[in-house]
């Protein structure tokens, strides 16, 4: 069975400009969550998509967005990029809505913003 | 909002000497799993736990949760150079919207 993929693996931006990050899940798993990793904040949740609903989301703030397809793929976008978003952005995927089961992590995409 | 903190931060032992890293939560936990990252990689599910007072063994390694599901442990014996990277506990709290909140994480460092 296929892993999570995340696309793409780097990103380079400048500050103002907006990005967009794709995820598929494991084939079978319906719920993707977003987590931004930084060396100072660790593993923060974005937020959590299960059948194309946002389910949970975590404290960041509006320029961070998601979207789920009816195929459990999913994406995130930042808008009005600052340098602060410098981060890893890790997509997981897991069967059920909510965490209560093991959480299988892609690659990530690791975002650089000048 | 629910806090999870994980002690130490770093951790550098020598190799065959064991390893513990510690976990508590400011709520109760309804689960806790655990994940390791190797450096460059991404997490990895190790283990979870769910009832108070759980006791779990990976060979050399061996988590528990605590009685009061606030706290939570993991202690590798005899660690060996694969066992290098940041290992994170996560947790569920007890009736909350069942988001996983990560601890900082424990980078350990063996040295042959």
């Amino acid at each position: 069975k296929a892993g999570v993929t995340q696309t793409p693996r780097y990103l380079i931006k400048t500050r103002g400009q907006q990005v967009t990050l794709s995820c598929s899940p494991i084939s079978g798993h319906r719920s993707v969550s977003w987590y931004q990793q930084t060396p100072g904040q660790g593993l923060q949740f974005l937020f959590e998509y299960f059948s194309e609903t946002q389910r949970n989301k975590g404290n960041f703030p509006g320029r961070f967005s998601g979207r789920q397809f009816s195929n459990s793929r999913s994406e995130m976008n930042v808008s009005t990029l600052e340098l602060g978003d410098s981060a890893l952005y890790l997509c997981a995927s897991s069967p059920g809505q909510g965490h209560n089961s093991p959480l299988h992590f892609g690659n990530g995409t690791r975002l650089t913003v000048t | 909002g629910q806090q999870v903190m994980q002690i130490p931060q770093y951790q550098h032992v020598q190799e065959g000497e064991d390893f513990t890293t510690y976990c508590n939560s400011s709520t109760t936990l309804s689960n806790i799993q655990w994940y390791k990252q190797r450096p460059g990689g991404h997490p990895v599910f190790l283990i979870q736990l769910v009832k108070s007072g759980e006791v779990k063994k990976q060979k050399r390694l061996t988590f528990q949760f605590g009685e009061a599901k606030k706290n939570s442990s993991l202690h590798i014996t005899a660690t060996q150079t694969t066992d290098v990277g940041t290992y994170f506990c996560a947790g569920i709290s007890s009736g909350s919207a069942r988001q996983l909140t990560f601890g900082s994480g424990t980078q350990l460092t063996v040295l042959p």
